[in-house]
């Protein structure tokens, strides 16, 4: 069983396009995480929603808007893509979110290509 | 320091031998420090999560140590394995934000 799963995996679309990327989690999990993997391959927080509710928002865009219908889903819409936005979004969860020792379990990446 | 940094970026290990590679993160409103292992075309997998300073964690033959004090972590990896290739990341969380390191790539070679 995936426990977070990413879709869809692969994403090839044209700069002014609006789409999303759907995560689902099956653990149980309160929390859950948007990265973006930049182009030197760091890993960087986008957003995190606890129980529904946005707790982290990085200086991210506005044209990225995540929505969390419920506390296992979290999912990311990209309105008017720019180039720039290519990257491998990651979606991860943990158990809660207070504290910070929480493991974070990531999915398997999705690969945008705006061309 | 003011970021999460790893080094060295690579380190290329003969089977057989043991290695170890570190990541330095702020000290300050330090909560916990996160070690993942991330396989090509794979997520990100956790190995270790530590949060008290002198904390050691093992799993099988890779080990972490931790410093909070002066604000270092040391990932281990004795008798290494093919198998062990892979980039390991390490990350900090201070406040309500985890950052990453840019990880350590490692290539074990028969």
């Amino acid at each position: 069983d995936t426990a977070v799963s990413q879709t869809p995996k692969y994403l090839v679309t044209q700069m002014g396009n609006d789409k999303s990327i759907k995560c689902e989690q099956n653990l149980g999990h309160d929390t859950m995480y948007w990265y973006k993997q930049d182009s030197k391959k760091f890993l960087k927080i986008m957003f995190s929603y606890n129980n529904k509710e946005l707790i982290i928002n990085e200086t991210v865009p506005n044209r990225f808007s995540p929505k969390s219908p419920d506390k296992a889903h979290l999912n990311l819409h990209i309105n008017s893509l720019e180039l720039g936005d290519s990257a491998v979004y990651f979606c991860a969860s943990s158990q809660a979110f207070s504290g910070g020792a929480d493991t974070q379990y990531f999915g398997p990446g999705t690969r945008l290509t705006v061309l | 320091i003011l970021n999460v940094e790893q080094s060295p970026q690579s380190l290329h290990v003969q089977e057989g031998d043991s290695t170890n590679f570190t990541c330095s993160f702020p000290s300050s409103n330090f909560y916990a420090l996160h070690w993942y292992r991330w396989e090509t075309a794979k997520s990100p997998e956790a190995l270790f999560v530590m949060t008290l300073n002198g904390d050691e964690k093992k799993k099988g033959r890779i080990s972490a140590t931790l410093n909070t004090k002066e604000g270092y972590s040391y990932l281990y990896i004795k008798g290494s394995q093919p198998e062990d290739s892979a980039t390991y990341l390490c990350a900090s969380r201070a406040g309500n934000k985890l950052t990453f390191g840019g990880g350590t790539r490692v290539l074990v070679k028969p």
